[in-house]
Parts: C-alpha cells; sequence; structure tokens
C-alpha cells in the first residue's frame, strides 16, 4: 500500500460546473502525477508536480489545473468542466528513495461523468 | 516525442497456458525504463515487472517475463501458467531515465486480457 486515497472515487456534475479532485499522500513523495484514462488512449498526463507550489503541464492539460500547497495533497481542478472531460482520472506519486526509486505508485482513481 | 504501441487490443488464454502480449516503443534515448502495469476491473494500477533498458538480461517476476529487445524496439509480456486472477487490462509503459526529477510514464492503450476454464 502506497499509501494514496482520492476524493472523491465516483462524481457526476453538469456542464460548466467547477469540479476540484483531490490526492492525498502519506508517504511523503516529492513527485505527484495526475493522468487521465480513456479508452484507445491508455493514461495520459495532465499536469505534474515536483515539489510544493511547483507543477508543471502535462501532454492533456488545457481546462485543467493544479494546485500543491502541501507536500501531501496534490488537487486537480477543472474550471468549467466539459463533456470531453468525462474520464477516469488517477494521480499517482513516484518514490525518490530505495530501491523503488524508479516507481510511479498509483491512486485508486476518480470515475467523473460530466454531464 | 516518445511513442508506445500495443497492436493486440485484446487476447484469449485458456488457464494454465501461456500468452504473450506485445508492446512496441519508439524513443531517440539510448537508457530509459519499460514497464507492464495490470489493470483488473477494481481499475488499480499494477505494476506487474519492470525492465531497465541498459540490463541486457531480461526481467522476470514469478510467472511474468519479458522479452526486451532494444534494437527491434519491442518489450513483450509473457504470462506463463495463466490464471484466472490474470484477467484484466494490461499495458505497457515506457520512462525516460531522469535522476533526481519528475518523469512522465507513456502509456500504451492497453491490452485486454481475457483467461477461459
Amino acid at each position: 500500500d502506497a499509501g494514496i486515497t482520492q476524493s472523491p472515487r465516483h462524481k457526476v456534475t453538469e456542464t460548466g460546473t467547477p469540479v476540484t479532485l483531490r490526492c492525498h499522500q502519506t508517504e511523503n513523495h516529492r513527485y505527484m502525477y495526475w493522468y487521465r484514462q480513456d479508452p484507445g488512449h491508455g493514461l495520459r498526463l495532465i499536469h505534474y508536480s515536483y515539489g510544493v507550489k511547483d507543477t508543471d503541464k502535462g501532454e492533456v492539460s488545457d481546462g485543467y489545473s493544479v494546485s500543491r500547497s502541501k507536500t501531501e495533497d496534490f488537487l486537480l481542478t477543472l474550471e468549467s468542466a466539459t463533456s470531453s472531460q468525462t474520464s477516469v482520472y488517477f494521480c499517482a506519486i513516484q518514490d525518490h528513495r530505495g530501491l523503488s526509486y524508479n516507481e510511479q505508485f498509483f491512486g485508486p482513481g476518480t470515475r467523473l461523468t460530466v454531464l | 516525442a516518445q511513442t508506445v504501441t500495443q497492436s493486440q487490443p485484446e487476447m484469449s488464454v485458456q488457464e494454465a497456458e501461456t500468452v504473450t502480449l506485445s508492446c512496441t516503443y519508439d524513443t531517440s534515448e539510448s537508457d530509459y525504463y519499460l514497464f507492464w502495469y495490470k489493470q483488473p476491473p477494481s481499475r488499480q494500477m499494477i505494476l506487474v515487472i519492470r525492465q531497465e533498458a541498459y540490463k541486457q538480461q531480461n526481467a522476470t517476476e514469478n510467472r511474468f517475463s519479458v522479452n526486451f529487445q532494444k534494437a527491434a524496439k519491442s518489450f513483450s509480456l509473457k504470462i506463463s501458467d495463466s490464471q484466472l486472477g490474470d484477467a484484466a487490462m494490461y499495458f505497457c509503459a515506457y520512462r525516460r531515465i531522469n535522476t533526481g526529477t519528475a518523469s512522465k510514464l507513456t502509456f500504451g492503450t492497453g491490452t485486454r486480457l481475457q483467461v477461459t476454464l
């Protein structure tokens, strides 16, 4: 258990509504990532963080913003949700210590439906 | 940009038999990591096996092994003695070697493995 939780686990919202997804870790890892999973695309990186208040864009960042004010929390915000953002969202953390240096561990995912 | 291709959307194997899932990738890097992740119906992403490109020896984890062909940029996963619990979506993934920095995973589109009795 890599100590990653995501909330909420499921959410249904309407187009134009702001939505925030939370990723919480208990492992004090430096690197955190947000991916989205869609059929036919695998997982694609939205944003990532390499420390408190240090974030950068991934390949599908349009329409998303992130914040990391504490090591343990990485928030993903959809300012105005659209139907194209219906997806499963995964948070991942990356260990920078010991034998698992190279591995990313994933949270349980959040299924978001935008109507 | 790196790309990862999984050309088999679905595969089926009988219990106790062996199955091989294919993965090819494209990169200009000489050192990198390759991974296979398993995603069962629970949706959890589980790391199955990892291969460092600078290692010639193919990685093995119990019933799971890989055939890593660096020149051909091929990274297939072999599952021996298949079990019902192996039924899942399998993703091949690539990652650059960036020591001390964040580094994203690039995923293939996945192969859904069905295990039959």
